[in-house]
Formats: C-alpha cells, sequence, structure tokens
C-alpha cells in the first residue's frame, strides 16, 4: 500500500491552524469495522512519536490541538493551533496489512 | 514505563552483516506485546522491517525477508536485529519500536532512541 502526503512543507504562524493529507493506494478499512492509519511526528533530533491511531484516536498524553479524520483512502492530520513545539516531519502509517508502510512525510515549520 | 534502549555499532562494512540490540525495560519482553524494527536512511521516509513476538510469530517486509532476522532473548530481556549481507544502501538510522496493543500491526507507542549505522569500507 503506498501513502501519499501532501503538501511537503508547510509553513505556518504561530496560533494558525494547518492540515496535512494522507491519500493511501487502496482502502484502509478492515474487515473488524476499524480503519487502520495512524499518524507520528518526529521532532529534530528525535524519534518518532505517535500521534493518532486509527484515523482519529489521540494517542495517551497527545495535546487536544492534533486531530485525525477521514476515511476509506482520504486521511487528515489537524493541528487547530500550531505552537512552536510542533515543528518536525509528520508521517502517516498504515496497518492494515503487511508490509507496514509510511507516508513520505510533511515537514512543519514556524514563520 | 516502558524504555527501549539501543546499542550496536555505528559502522559495518559492505557485505558483514550488521547486528543490533534493543534492551526492554519496564516491562518483562516476555509480555503479550510485540517488538519491531523500523530504519531511516539518511533525509529520507520511514521503513518498516519487521516484527516479532517473543512466542515465535514473526512479521518482515518482504522487500528485506531474505536478509533480515529479528530475534527475542527473554532471558535477557532484549530484542535483537540482524541484516546480512549489508551495501551502501543499508546505511539508516534503526528504531526498535512496539506497537502499542497485542496485535503485530498495532501502531508503535514506544520507540528507542535510535542508532545510526553507516555501511562502508
Amino acid at each position: 500500500i503506498v501513502l501519499t502526503q501532501s503538501p511537503l512543507s508547510l509553513s505556518v504562524t504561530p496560533g494558525q491552524p494547518a492540515s496535512i493529507s494522507c491519500q493511501s493506494s487502496q482502502s484502509l478499512l478492515h474487515s473488524d469495522g476499524k480503519t487502520y492509519l495512524s499518524w507520528y511526528v518526529q521532532r529534530p533530533g528525535q524519534s518518532p512519536q505517535l500521534l493518532i491511531q486509527e484515523v482519529s484516536n489521540r494517542f495517551s498524553g497527545v495535546a487536544h490541538r492534533f486531530s485525525g479524520s477521514g476515511s476509506g483512502t482520504d486521511f487528515t492530520l489537524k493541528i487547530s493551533r500550531v505552537e512552536a513545539e510542533d515543528v518536525g516531519v509528520y508521517y502517516c502509517m498504515q496497518n492494515l496489512e503487511l508490509p507496514l508502510t509510511f507516508g513520505g512525510g510533511t515537514k512543519v515549520e514556524i514563520k | 514505563q516502558v524504555q527501549l534502549q539501543q546499542s550496536g555499532p555505528g559502522l559495518v562494512r559492505p557485505s558483514e552483516t550488521l547486528s543490533l540490540t534493543c534492551a526492554v525495560s519496564g516491562l518483562p519482553i516476555s509480555s503479550d506485546y510485540y517488538w519491531g524494527w523500523i530504519r531511516q536512511p539518511p533525509g529520507k521516509g520511514l521503513e518498516w522491517l519487521g516484527t516479532v513476538h517473543h512466542g515465535g510469530s514473526a512479521y518482515y517486509n518482504p522487500s528485506l525477508r531474505s536478509r533480515v532476522t529479528i530475534s527475542v532473548d527473554t532471558s535477557k530481556s532484549q530484542l535483537s536485529l540482524l541484516v546480512t549481507s549489508v551495501t551502501a544502501a543499508d546505511t539508516a538510522v534503526y528504531y526498535c519500536a512496539r506497537p502499542s496493543g497485542s496485535n503485530w500491526y498495532d501502531a508503535f507507542d514506544v520507540w528507542g532512541q535510535g542508532t545510526m549505522v553507516s555501511v562502508s569500507s
């Protein structure tokens, strides 16, 4: 499964919203009714961190300004009000089937 | 909380075997979780290598299956990665990681610190 993210990069003014798209080459809806798309952020010099799993479930401790939406093949990660600490590269990942694959990443910078 | 501490050489010669370990603390490695490896070539995205369970179940990326072996040593509470016949294309930061639930395909919620491995003579 190929995941295509857009845009490649994003420059955002603090306090403004940001949106990242992830498009899958096939539906990520499993027969169990769940959709296996997750989001990660890799801050500079750090390991990736899980933000959201199963499209819209925020992981424990993740700020409420992060939200995920979508279905089937089209998904979006939104940051309601970008903060300086949100700088990094954001990746989507499909965990519907083997091999697990990641999108190419979207770099978020602060203006 | 669960912590993953990676170790291993930062330089491997072409055609040799890359070997990394990941020490698990805060949770028995023999618990009902899977454990995996993911890598990231310099300046590039993430590539899943494989995920295994101490009980023997293993899932690998088909593109690397013939060269990658992941194993769990419960006596040492550590996870290991072997990549044979390495080339420059295997140069990457390697991460160990744990799926968040009891399924091999669950999202990864705990990550090691990463180990940069360069393949060069």
